[in-house]
């Protein structure tokens, strides 16, 4: 069965750092997502993609935050200057289409000291 | 403000009981619902999903109902096994376009 898939399992950087976080989505996926989860808590949104262009953002999404495709299988999450307060859960999500469900990779723990 | 919540933090079940899990929204234009099961160390898993213009939907073991009077739904679980022992989240949409607002997840314990 195709799975989305995440790279590394665990990041960790030190605050001020860049990381990328990587993302293989199902392959006949059109829309592409990203969440967050910090520890104990709820699974909350960052970015939706689509047509090669973001096409929602929530507002934890600032300019620190990135997204890019740079091919036909990779979805990458970039944060150009990690603050402590980035250190959760990230995970990355795929459909086929709007109203569809989204099925989310196993995601990548990232730990900013 | 919009919000999806979820009634229970913690669920205590007997192995081989029935389950049943709720949760609350409150955007009126949330159209699209899912349940997802979480376990420990691993990203959300999807199991069952249901759309406003239906009430009922039934899976494998699970049923969802959704009732958009009190935009209220559950989840149940018919002869929780203790593989099922993980957090449940619920999780809407809105306009079935975007986003998940995910609530906060109840942990399902299952109990011999």
């Amino acid at each position: 069965e195709p799975e989305v898939t995440q790279t590394p399992s665990h990041q960790v950087t030190q605050m001020g750092q860049e990381v990328i976080l990587r993302c293989v989505p199902i392959s006949n996926h059109l829309y592409f997502y990203w969440y967050r989860q910090i520890l104990g808590q709820k699974v909350e949104f960052l970015v939706s993609f689509y047509n090669n262009e973001i096409s929602e953002k929530s507002e934890i999404f600032d300019d620190q935050f990135s997204v890019e495709r740079p091919d036909g299988s990779n979805f990458t999450l970039k944060i150009r200057s990690t603050k402590l307060e980035d250190s959760a859960m990230y995970f990355c999500a795929s459909s086929v289409g709007q109203g569809f469900e989204q099925y989310f990779g196993p995601g990548t723990r990232l730990t900013v000291t | 403000g919009e919000s999806v919540g979820l009634h229970l933090p913690t669920l205590s079940v007997q192995e081989g009981d029935n389950s049943i899990i709720n949760c609350a929204y409150s955007n009126s234009a949330s159209d699209y619902f899912i349940w997802y099961k979480q376990e420990s160390g691993k990203g959300p898993q999807f199991i069952i999903d249901i759309r406003s213009n239906m009430d009922k939907r039934q899976g494998q073991r699970v049923t969802v109902l959704l009732n958009k009077t009190v935009k209220h739904l559950s989840l149940q679980i018919a002869a929780t096994q203790p593989g099922d022992s993980a957090v449940y989240f619920c999780a809407a949409q809105r306009n079935s376009w975007g986003k998940l607002q995910f609530g906060a997840g109840t942990q399902v314990v299952v109990t011999p």
